[in-house]
Parts: C-alpha cells; structure tokens; sequence
C-alpha cells in the first residue's frame, strides 16, 4: 500500500511567522509532488507542484523536495490568519498508472 | 467552462437508493479523477479516466459503485444500493493531461440516511 504521511496538527504559528509543513511519502519511484490547500467545507486548491530536488518558490511559499529521503515540505513565510486552512501533500504513483495519492493533511492555524 | 462543475452539491437519500453524482470537466481536459473525501481525511482516490476510457478503478470500493465516461468529457459516478458508510463528499478533478496538475470541483456532499 503506497502512502503519503503527514501530520494532522494542528500547528499553530504566530501571525509573520513561518509555517513548515512536512510529508513523507513510501513510493521511492515518484517524480511528481504536489501542495493543496482547502479550506474547511471547500474543495482543495493547489498551491504548488515541485518535481526536481531542491526548493521551488513561488511568493511567499516555498516546497523543498529530497527523493533520497523521501521527504517534501512545504514553508509559508510572513504566515497570515488567512492561511490559516489544511494542507494536503500528493503524490503521483510513480507504477504507471498515474492516480495521485493524497495525504491526510496538516491543519494549520495562524493566531493572529 | 471555467473550471469543474460537480452536480448536485447536496444529496441526501435513504439507505438501498441509487445515485449519481455528475462532473462536468474544464474544458479541454483530457484526464478526469473522482475522488472521495470524509470528514478529517484526505482525498481517497477512486478512478480515473483518460479519454472515455477507465484508465485506473482500483479504488473503487466494491461493485455497487460505476462510473462512465462517454464522450470524454462529463462524466457520472454512479452509486447503486447506497449505504451509510457511502457518506461522504466526492470530488471530481480534472487535469489537462494524465501528467498535469488536478484541479478540483466543489464537490458532491452524499448523506446516506
């Protein structure tokens, strides 16, 4: 069974702070990664896709990707009450049959 | 249209009724995922379609549920003798190839009663 593991929270983090979201995935064979965000009674909305190991930035989030250990993260900087929301980590399955495996998301709040 | 449209956004039936739940794709997006979604979980995938085609059902439960695909763009989940446990929000997602970034409907709220 391939997962994607991520902590549930909730993380709270002060409002200007940084938020550091992690997930670990079992399929060692994934290229393609990707954070969602969803905000509670909506439908996720993607943040970010990450490919190649290193970090990608994209405003004030950055995801940062290690195939050797199997690890993505995703940072948010300058963190304001409003995204304050859960975040989904996902991952292609890497056998061929392209179905994306998500985890169960970290909740985040920013205390204002 | 602009971007996926699922139908209804609210269903509640009675436990041993059928169902469907309809999505309507972005268009030109030739991927087509449904996924389900209970309260404090993420995502469980369910199948997905590349063309009309099934290209992965894996994840469906078991034989009461279907879904089809005819012309390659909406598509309808189709969910026979409901069960309680069949309560949840399906979300259909599109992608612009099976490679691409999924973006996600509103959702399908099931209550099974």
């Amino acid at each position: 069974q391939k997962e994607v593991e991520q902590n549930s929270g909730p993380l709270s983090v002060p409002e200007g702070a940084i938020a550091s979201l992690n997930c670990t995935y079992s399929d060692r064979g994934s290229q393609s990664f990707f954070w969602y965000r969803q905000y509670s009674g909506k439908s996720p909305e993607l943040i970010m896709s990450i490919y190649s190991n290193g970090d990608k930035e994209d405003g004030r989030f950055t995801a940062q990707l290690n195939k050797a250990s199997q690890y993505v993260s995703l940072l948010i900087r300058d963190s304001q009450p409003s995204d304050s929301a859960t975040y989904l980590c996902a991952v292609r399955d890497a056998s061929g049959t392209y179905k994306y495996i998500f985890g169960t998301g970290t909740r985040l709040k920013v205390l204002a | 249209g602009a971007g996926v449209s699922q139908t209804p956004s609210n269903k509640v039936t009675e436990k041993g009724k059928y169902v469907e739940l309809r999505c309507d794709p972005i268009s030109g997006h030739t991927a087509l995922y449904w996924y389900r979604q209970s309260l404090g979980q993420g995502p469980e995938f369910l199948i997905y379609f590349q063309g009309t085609g099934a290209a992965d059902d894996s994840g469906l439960p078991n034989d009461r549920f279907f879904a089809v695909r005819p012309e390659g763009s909406v598509s309808t989940l189709k969910i026979q003798r409901t069960e309680r446990g069949d309560s949840a929000v399906y979300l259909c997602a599109s992608s612009r190839e099976i490679t691409g970034e999924l973006f996600f409907g509103e959702g399908s709220r099931l209550t099974v009663l």
